[in-house]
């Protein structure tokens, strides 16, 4: 199975920062990378699906890049709503990863 | 609007099956591209993908777990229903189900069920 590592593991940033998450994956993967949002208490929510196409409804400051086996997240300017955890998966021969999760929290 | 909701018990004995069942509206399960998986999280831990059916009655499942679940559907019903065998208290945590559009992310969720396990 495709193993997904995240890093970090937590992130201390400030309202207005840029702030990157990573992905890596064990194994090629092509562009099959999606990035989700989850607060406290809730289902978690799609923000980007295959590396870099971003949902609709979701704010343009997030973004997603990479290819094969690294990938990134980037929230281009911190917004206080943004403070939750993110999570990569990965799709790749009818089966699906998740990495560990990164949390973001208010430094 | 896109809806599911998972439904189930909330708490089994260790080496029970649990059934779960996802009601969903707002798609249909025989358009072509549309899919439902299952996902789980324990308390405070990663998200755990355990199996997918697609419009065209595909199944696939986690490796790791495929001898304990079985995943279908119903059509007519608008649902979908996972049983997992042999229960565990490590199985503890909450179960999602989600919709997935042609491969291309969880794009649509449900509120999760939690469900404890425990003699």
């Amino acid at each position: 199975d495709i193993q997904m590592t995240q890093s970090p593991s937590t992130l201390s940033a400030s309202v207005g920062d840029r702030v990157s998450i990573t992905c890596r994956a064990s194994e090629s993967i092509s562009s099959w990378l999606a990035w989700y949002q989850q607060k406290p208490g809730k289902a978690p929510r799609l923000l980007i699906y295959q590396a870099f196409r971003l949902q609709t409804g979701v704010p343009s400051r997030f973004s997603g890049s990479g290819s094969e086996t690294e990938f990134t997240l980037t929230i281009s300017s911190l917004q206080p709503d943004d403070f939750a955890t993110y999570h990569c998966q990965q799709y790749s021969r009818y089966s699906w990863t998740f990495g560990q999760g990164t949390k973001v929290e208010i430094k | 609007q896109v809806n599911l909701r998972e439904s189930g018990p909330a708490l089994v004995k260790p080496t029970q099956t649990l059934t779960l069942t996802c009601n969903f509206s707002g798609f249909s399960l025989n358009t072509r591209g549309m899919c439902v998986s299952w996902v789980r999280q324990p308390p405070g831990k990663a998200l755990e993908w355990l199996a997918l059916i697609d419009w065209d009655d595909d199944k696939y499942y986690s490796t790791s777990l495929k001898t304990r679940l079985t995943i279908s559907k119903d059509t007519s019903k608008d649902q979908v229903v996972l049983t997992m065998t042999n229960m565990d208290p490590v199985d503890t945590a909450t179960y999602y189900c989600a919709r997935v559009d042609d491969y291309s992310g969880f794009d649509y969720w449900g509120q999760g069920t939690l469900v404890t396990v425990s003699s």
